[in-house]
């Protein structure tokens, strides 16, 4: 089945960029939707954005304006960059499939990578 | 604050029946369907139920969910301790140029 694995930085300087890549196997990258969600210390989850294979991407309001979330088919990953980090941005980040339904307009996240913490501090 | 509103805790003993409610507006429940998600202490999420009610194979059938206008519910039959776990229900939101939102969480405390 389907295994996400995210890799990256444990830690980050504020005002820096926060960059994470999920890798994918046992399954091809292609033909799906692939997102990014973050839970906070003690909080609730939060949607980052998605990609599909293709490229195209789709960012929540509320991070769109530092988010960049690219796609390497070859290579079966998907990555995030955060820029402009703050003490706010430590969260445990999380890869999962959302997998998109176009004709139904509904969407579902499964399967999900396991996490990793990126702490922001100087 | 959270786009969907969840009770931030909820508790039952063993063999009980509970259910744990999301509210929502016309741009997310109203017009789109929930999903439920499980996270176990120290987990990642997990899938619970899709498309408002369906349940992805595994998951007992003791877990169920309904939607009713602007609300979602999620019901757990046969309360057992390790249905002790944070649960929290989403939706896409066709709000701006559309996102998927989240509740803020339901601690189930299995007493």
């Amino acid at each position: 089945q389907v295994q996400l694995q995210e890799s990256g930085p444990g830690l980050v300087k504020p005002s820096e960029t926060l960059s994470l890549t999920c890798t994918v196997s046992g399954g091809s990258i292609s033909s799906y939707y692939w997102s990014w969600i973050r839970q906070p210390p003690g909080k609730g989850l939060e949607w980052i954005g998605y990609i599909y294979y293709s490229g195209s991407t789709n960012y929540n309001p509320s991070l769109k304006s530092r988010v960049t979330i690219s796609v390497d088919t070859s290579k079966n990953q998907f990555s995030l960059k955060l820029s402009s980090v703050t003490a706010a941005d430590t969260a445990v980040y999380y890869c999962a499939r959302y997998n998109w339904n176009d004709g139904l307009r509904e969407g579902w996240f499964d399967p999900w990578g396991q996490g990793t913490l990126v702490t922001v501090s100087s | 604050q959270s786009v969907l509103t969840q009770p931030p805790s909820a508790s039952g003993t063993p063999g009980q029946r509970v259910t744990i409610s999301c509210s929502g507006s016309s741009s997310n429940i109203g017009s789109n369907t929930v999903n439920w998600y499980q996270q176990l202490p120290g987990t990642a999420p997990k899938l619970l139920i899709y498309s408002n009610n369906q349940r992805p194979s595994g998951v007992p059938d003791r877990f169920s969910g309904s939607k009713s206008g602007t609300s979602a519910s999620l019901a757990i039959s046969g309360l057992q301790s390790e249905d002790e776990a944070d649960y929290y229900c989403a939706a896409w939101d066709d709000s701006l140029n559309g996102s998927v939102v989240f509740g803020g969480g339901t601690k189930l405390t299995v007493l």
